[in-house]
């Protein structure tokens, strides 16, 4: 058990521009889910996959925001034409079905200036 | 909606003193009931969970009852180390969702000093 990994650990990129963050779940997970931390707040949901199909998504993931499962392995976030209300912290975490815990990365830390 | 209250931080203890966090909760039905804690430079990490009333989680000398008429779930801990620094989060789901969408208070910064 590797654990949950993110990548990168940190970003800081221009307003407008486009990010692209990774998460690699624990192996035999199937289960995966984003959340977003802004700075003095819990995580917030963002989106759910079980296997490679998107089954909720958050109404906090605007039309700017695109997360992909595309073999039910890792996953990808993208956040197009980043404003600075998009700096937060992007959690990973993973499962198994059922009620087992989630597993939560270390997160990307997303700056936008 | 679904959410929860935190006491606000943060706590600042003296090794060896007695901890609780206070943690309320509104949901339909019956959630669930976890205590998350981050270490400094770390991920989040599960404490303890409780599925039903009555329940009581414990892990690693920390304690929290599921009290239905309270709408309560405080964590507790009879001697805190420097090592619990850490910040806390009280988060609920319900499992009626199919999956665990977790809904997180705002966290309580711990800081225990020698």
């Amino acid at each position: 058990d590797t654990g949950v990994s993110q990548d990168p650990r940190h970003k800081i990129t221009k307003r407008g521009q486009n990010v692209t963050f990774r998460c690699d779940p624990i192996s035999e997970h199937n289960r995966l889910y984003w959340y977003r931390q802004t700075l003095g707040q819990g995580p917030e949901f963002l989106t759910y996959f079980q296997n490679e199909a998107q089954l909720e998504k958050s109404r906090l993931l605007s039309d700017r925001f695109s997360a992909e499962r595309p073999k039910g392995s890792f996953s990808t976030l993208e956040i197009q034409r980043t404003e600075q209300g998009d700096s937060a912290m992007y959690l990973c975490a993973s499962s198994t079905i059922g009620d087992s815990p989630l597993h939560f990365g270390n997160g990307t830390r997303l700056t936008v200036t | 909606g679904n959410s929860v209250t935190q006491m606000e931080g943060p706590v600042t203890l003296s090794e060896e003193a007695f901890l609780t966090i206070n943690c309320t909760y509104t949901a339909t039905g019956y959630p669930s009931l976890f205590w998350y804690v981050q270490y400094p430079g770390e991920g989040l990490q599960l404490l303890l969970k409780a599925t039903k009333a009555d329940d009581k989680g414990s892990n690693k000398g920390f304690e929290a009852t599921y009290r239905k008429e309270t709408t309560s779930f405080h964590l507790e801990k009879g001697s805190v180390q420097v090592s619990d620094s850490a910040v806390y989060f009280c988060a609920l789901t319900a499992m009626n969702t199919g999956f665990q969408k977790l809904v997180f208070g705002t966290g309580t910064r711990l800081l225990v000093s020698p």
